[in-house]
């Protein structure tokens, strides 16, 4: 079993729908979580950290649940610059972070 | 500012060969990190310094990987006697090495063994 898992989609969607991308995690002691972008052909960037109370940035929004070792992420009024792959991360102990294999976003007009 | 940068963008290669990927961290991060990410795979940690030591050796994937950093900076990532299955892109990161802190992210070397 992957210790970080995702729905590899592709997840088709139109323009100013709203989609939710979610991840599980495998290790318990797993400290903390993030949502990576990584478009094609380019490295991964921070999207945004997971925090346990639910974390908002502009049209996107992270949730955890640590008792169900759950991690989402909601994209809301999708814009077609938001087609990339999402990368669910989740680190612990000396901070290599864990990647999910990614979830991949098509936006389409 | 300068980000993170990596040498060769690209490397073809034949088997059995040995390589050296590069990896300048963003000035003032003291750790740095090595991953691989293969067609249709998942990003995999190789390796992680903290300053010029390597508390995290663990995802190498075997006696062929090896890793170096010296002055705090730059860091080499050696392949010897390379495979075939060794393909991959090689990505460094670094951070200022706190808890949970964002890893900067390089462009990658492409690997290429023929």
């Amino acid at each position: 079993r992957k210790e970080v898992e995702q729905d590899p989609g592709p997840f088709n969607v139109p323009e100013g729908a709203t989609v939710a991308f979610n991840c599980t995690y495998s290790n318990s002691a797993s400290q903390s979580f993030f949502w990576y972008r990584q478009d094609c052909r380019k490295e991964p960037k921070l999207l945004m950290s997971v925090y346990s109370s639910g974390n908002e940035d502009g049209r996107f929004t992270a949730q955890l649940n640590r008792a169900s070792q759950y991690i989402s992420l909601l994209i809301r009024d999708s814009k077609l610059s938001d087609s990339a792959t999402y990368l669910c991360v989740a680190t612990y102990n000396t901070d290599k972070l864990i990647f999910g294999t990614g979830t991949r976003l098509q936006v389409f007009p | 500012g300068a980000g993170v940068s990596q040498s060769p963008s690209n490397k073809v290669t034949e088997k059995g060969k040995d390589v050296e990927l590069r990896c300048d961290p963003i000035s003032g991060h003291t750790a740095l990190y090595w991953y691989r990410q293969s067609l249709g795979q998942g990003l995999e940690f190789l390796i992680y310094f903290q300053g010029n030591s390597a508390p995290d050796k663990s995802g190498l994937p075997s006696d062929r990987f090896s890793a170096e950093r010296t002055g705090g900076s730059v860091s080499t990532l050696t392949i010897q006697r390379t495979q075939q299955e060794d393909s991959a892109v090689y990505l460094c990161a670094s951070s200022l090495g706190l808890a949970g802190g964002e890893q900067f992210f390089g462009p990658g070397t492409r690997l290429t063994v023929l």
